[in-house]
């Protein structure tokens, strides 16, 4: 079945220690995202790539990068983790932007200590 | 700055009755519209999208829009305590019209 995978399910790390979430897709979508989502809040997209075009929400801060070495896969690195960085990471995939309708991995829980 | 209000609930319905959520939004320009239902601790799984004026059906869901009064709504017919869910309206107006999310409206339907 086509899908979108996101590994590991679960990343526990240490205040300011990286870490490195991964998203992989077989939907051959060209668009991926990444959202954070804390609890009883609305996702909020931090940016996404239309094929290798990077696009970065303007309030992400600059701790978070990503990667999107080829179609299939994408990367979020957080440089130097803040107990305020505790939340759910979904990656998403849509055909094309602008609307389109967007398909959700199972998203990461990453805990700070 | 763009947004997409929702009641957050929780929203307590009786099994077999008809649960109704709603949803507005801002962008006067938004043309695609969306509802997704998340499970505590799970991602957000699609469960309709609706681009025209009017009334949706797909099995016991009922997506309505109404662009004039910048609205969207879910009806879900003969709920089941399975519906029990946190359900989140997206919007496209977002940069590069990306969708835009509201904080969900957490629905509990009681046996």
């Amino acid at each position: 079945d086509a899908m979108v995978i996101q590994n590991p399910r679960y990343q526990v790390t240490q205040f300011g220690k990286p870490v490195t979430l991964s998203c992989s897709q077989t939907l051959n979508h060209n668009v991926m995202y990444w959202y954070q989502q804390k609890s009883s809040q609305a996702p909020k997209l931090l940016f996404h790539y239309y094929d290798k075009d990077f696009n970065n929400e303007a309030d992400t801060p600059d701790n978070f990068q990503s990667r999107r070495p080829n179609t299939s896969f994408c990367f979020l690195d957080i440089r130097s983790p803040g107990l305020g960085d505790a939340a759910m990471y979904l990656c998403a995939t849509s055909r094309t932007s602008g609307g389109e309708t967007q398909y959700f991995g199972p998203g990461t829980r990453l805990l700070v200590l | 700055q763009k947004e997409v209000e929702q009641n957050s609930g929780p929203l307590s319905v009786p099994e077999g009755a008809i649960a109704s959520l709603n949803c507005t939004y801002s962008d006067r320009g938004s043309q695609s519209f969306f509802w997704y239902r998340q499970y505590s601790g799970k991602s957000p799984e699609l469960i309709m999208f609706i681009y025209s004026n009017g009334d949706k059906e797909d099995g016991r869901f009922t997506a309505q829009l109404n662009k004039a009064s910048q609205y969207v709504s879910l009806l879900i017919r003969d709920s089941q305590p399975s519906d029990s869910a946190t359900y989140l309206c997206a919007v496209n107006g977002g940069s590069q019209g990306n969708l835009i999310f509201g904080k969900g409206t957490k629905l509990s339907v009681k046996p």
